[in-house]
């Protein structure tokens, strides 16, 4: 079985600061992870995805995101934060099944305040 | 760019009765997804549909839940007889060959 943990239900950084986000995942067979984003009384938008290609993984938003197979991890990561990038932020794992993606398995989320 | 259509935004039902949460998948999309989020915790996987048929549900889909795809198009969540804990945002997703899922916008579902 899959799982996600997600280190740290909410992060304040400031202006420009570098943005740290943690993602800890568990599975058996080898992993598809994502990041999705969630603003205020809005749907789930994909940041960027990891489906066994390159370990570091750019998204949208100046975002990425590096799979580090040693450390079972997916941590996102923005060299500076701008104002627009508070909201809420999900890790996900899910494992190929058939030609499908399989269903996602969710972290708990993480809230992203950033302070002028 | 094609999106996952749900409707309504927003449903306020009473305890006990149904309520049939509508979405639009994209057209050459085949699997089907419905997911949750109760206030303030994880989106948690519902239900997977494929080939006309449910392919794979979570232990919250119970028969209480069901799901249509009656005309093609669209790709309903039914809720037989709604409880105060199923208050939430469902959201729908749909996903085609490959790798990636297109979620809708939610519908949030207030059951007083």
């Amino acid at each position: 079985a899959q799982s996600v943990t997600q280190l740290g239900s909410h992060v304040s950084v400031s202006e420009g600061a570098l943005v740290l986000l943690r993602c800890n995942y568990s599975s058996s067979v080898p992993p598809y992870l994502f990041w999705y984003v969630q603003y205020p009384n809005q749907g789930l938008q994909l940041l960027l995805k990891y489906t066994s290609a390159a370990t570091l993984v750019k998204g949208i938003n100046g975002f990425e995101a590096e799979f580090k197979k040693s450390e079972t991890s997916f941590h996102l990561t923005k060299p500076s934060a701008h104002m627009s990038d508070a909201a809420e932020y999900f890790c996900a794992v899910s494992v190929a099944h058939g030609g499908s993606q399989g269903n996602l398995i969710f972290g708990k989320g993480t809230k992203l305040s950033v302070k002028p | 760019e094609p999106e996952v259509t749900q409707t309504p935004s927003h449903q306020v039902t009473q305890m006990g009765q149904e309520v049939i949460l509508r979405c639009v998948p994209i057209s050459n999309h085949l699997y089907f997804y419905w997911y949750r989020q109760i206030l303030g915790q994880k989106v948690e996987f519902l239900v997977s549909f494929y080939n006309n048929e449910i392919s794979e549900k979570s232990e919250i889909f119970d028969d209480q839940f069901s799901v249509e795809r009656p005309d093609g198009s669209n790709f309903t969540l039914k809720i037989r007889s709604t409880k105060l804990e199923d208050s939430a945002m469902y959201f729908c997703a749909s996903m085609g060959w490959g790798y990636g899922y297109t979620f809708g916008s939610g519908t949030r579902l207030t059951v007083v």
